[in-house]
């Protein structure tokens, strides 16, 4: 079974911080690690599709990096806004194609 | 944008009653899956289909379930006899490629709520 876990479950922050969380996921047979942004009764949205060790890429006032060797990413969101309040999910993808899931964070960002 | 599609977004039905989950993949993907959320829990792969058979399935995909592309454009989970732990909101996801690291995209979901 592979395991894949969040940190943290959930998040406060005010407007204008920034902020980050972790997904930590299985060092081996490693094919790519997926980040989605899930708000509540909508489809969640494909953010990033990671590959190489030491990736990084960003959208906006969004970014995440990637360790494979250690298997975790990170996700940065700098100055959060009131609309990136949501659920963020990171998912382990094998050479098998299906995604692994982890938790989730709940971002909650107070006006 | 192109997206996923999925009907209906909510269902309740009785325990032993047979479902149908609808979901209207984007129109050039060739990869579909299909997951599945309990409340509380984490989203869970249930089944990839591609060229009309299942690619892989995970091990509650088990004989209760099955999936079918009967046209051009609609993919169905069936679940013949539903449990009430079968209760969840069900994924519909399509990508383009197999293998690549493409995303998944997803649908919003069909709450299923057995009772």
């Amino acid at each position: 079974i592979l395991n894949v876990e969040q940190s943290p479950q959930s998040l406060h922050v005010q407007e204008g911080d920034s902020t980050n969380f972790t997904c930590s996921f299985p060092s081996s047979n490693f094919y790519a690690l997926h980040w989605y942004r899930w708000e509540t009764a909508k489809s969640p949205e494909a953010l990033f599709v990671m590959t190489l060790n030491g990736d990084e890429k960003k959208k906006g006032r969004i970014s995440a990096t990637l360790n494979t060797k250690e298997g975790y990413s990170y996700l940065y969101i700098k100055g959060s806004q009131p609309e990136d309040s949501a659920t963020y999910l990171c998912a382990f993808q094998n050479a098998g194609n299906m995604l692994t899931f982890g938790g989730g964070t709940r971002l909650m960002v107070k006006p | 944008e192109p997206e996923v599609t999925q009907t209906p977004s909510h269902q309740v039905t009785q325990m032993g009653q047979e479902v149908i989950l609808r979901c209207v993949p984007i129109s050039n993907h060739l990869y579909f899956y299909w997951y599945r959320q309990i409340l509380g829990q984490k989203v869970e792969f249930l089944v990839s289909f591609y060229n009309n058979e299942i690619s892989e399935k995970s091990e509650i995909f088990d004989d209760q379930f099955s999936v079918e592309r009967p046209d051009g454009s609609n993919f169905t989970l069936k679940i013949r006899s539903t449990k009430l732990e079968d209760s969840a909101m069900y994924f519909c996801a399509s990508r383009i490629q197999w293998g690549s690291q493409s995303e998944q995209y997803f649908g919003p979901g069909t709450r299923l709520t057995v009772t």
